[in-house]
């Protein structure tokens, strides 16, 4: 089975930096997701990691350590729409490469 | 590309009654499919994997005869909640696999059952 576990809830404020870990055990690890969600929408991709080290894409960074089986999502320069839960999944080869979900984390950017 | 069109958006309908949802592929082909169920302020939870041409795989706890899969082609799948019942609402997601790691979400669909 699966273990993924990220922060229920976070807060910042509209500039700041944000970071978001995650920390997961899998027996076949292959790759690991994180999506935005909105509230009522369904989730968007947002950077995918399946070597150690750092994905950047713009305002949002991710990074990798097998190892220890942890993950951070880093925010930059955080907007007001950024407020949305943020979603850590896990891919595992030895359950057919399905997603496992983390429960999200639900951030709120304050002016 | 890898666009999942899912219909309806939103349904309201009556206790004991079966709701239809479908999923389509728009300009791939989706071999394998993902049925996700989110209640309010929980994360998404797999119900079943669907592979076209052959039965789909339930999560523990699902009940198969309740979550009624078909995927009966590489561009359509399809889950029937029979039987409706309140506890039954939440938000319903599917997902396909494209290009070996890429997974598109469909728009997704909010059951009310009344």
């Amino acid at each position: 089975g699966q273990n993924i576990d990220q922060p229920t809830e976070m807060t910042a404020t509209e500039g700041a930096i944000v970071q978001i870990n995650c920390t997961y055990q899998t027996s076949g690890f292959n790759g690991l997701f994180w999506y935005q969600q909105h509230a009522g929408e369904a989730p968007t991709f947002l950077s995918y990691n399946v070597l150690d080290g750092l994905e950047e894409k713009g305002r949002f960074s991710s990074f990798l350590s097998r190892s220890k089986g942890y993950s951070y999502l880093l925010l930059k320069e955080l907007q007001m729409k950024d407020s949305a839960s943020y979603l850590c999944a896990v891919r595992d080869r030895d359950a057919g490469n399905m997603l496992t979900f983390g429960g999200g984390t639900r951030l709120m950017v304050k002016p | 590309g890898a666009v999942v069109s899912q219909h309806p958006s939103w349904v309201i309908c009556k206790s004991g009654t079966s709701v239809k949802i479908e999923c389509r592929s728009l300009d791939f082909q989706a071999t394998t499919m993902f049925w996700y169920r989110q209640f309010p302020k929980q994360s998404l939870m797999l119900m079943a994997t669907s592979n076209e041409g052959s039965k789909a795989t339930y999560e523990q706890g699902v009940e198969k005869d309740k979550f009624l899969i078909n995927h009966a082609s590489l561009t359509l799948s399809t889950l029937t909640v029979t039987s409706a019942h309140p506890e039954d609402s939440s938000f319903y997601i599917c997902s396909a696999l494209w290009q070996n790691y890429g997974y598109t979400f469909g728009s997704g669909t909010r059951l009310t059952v009344v």
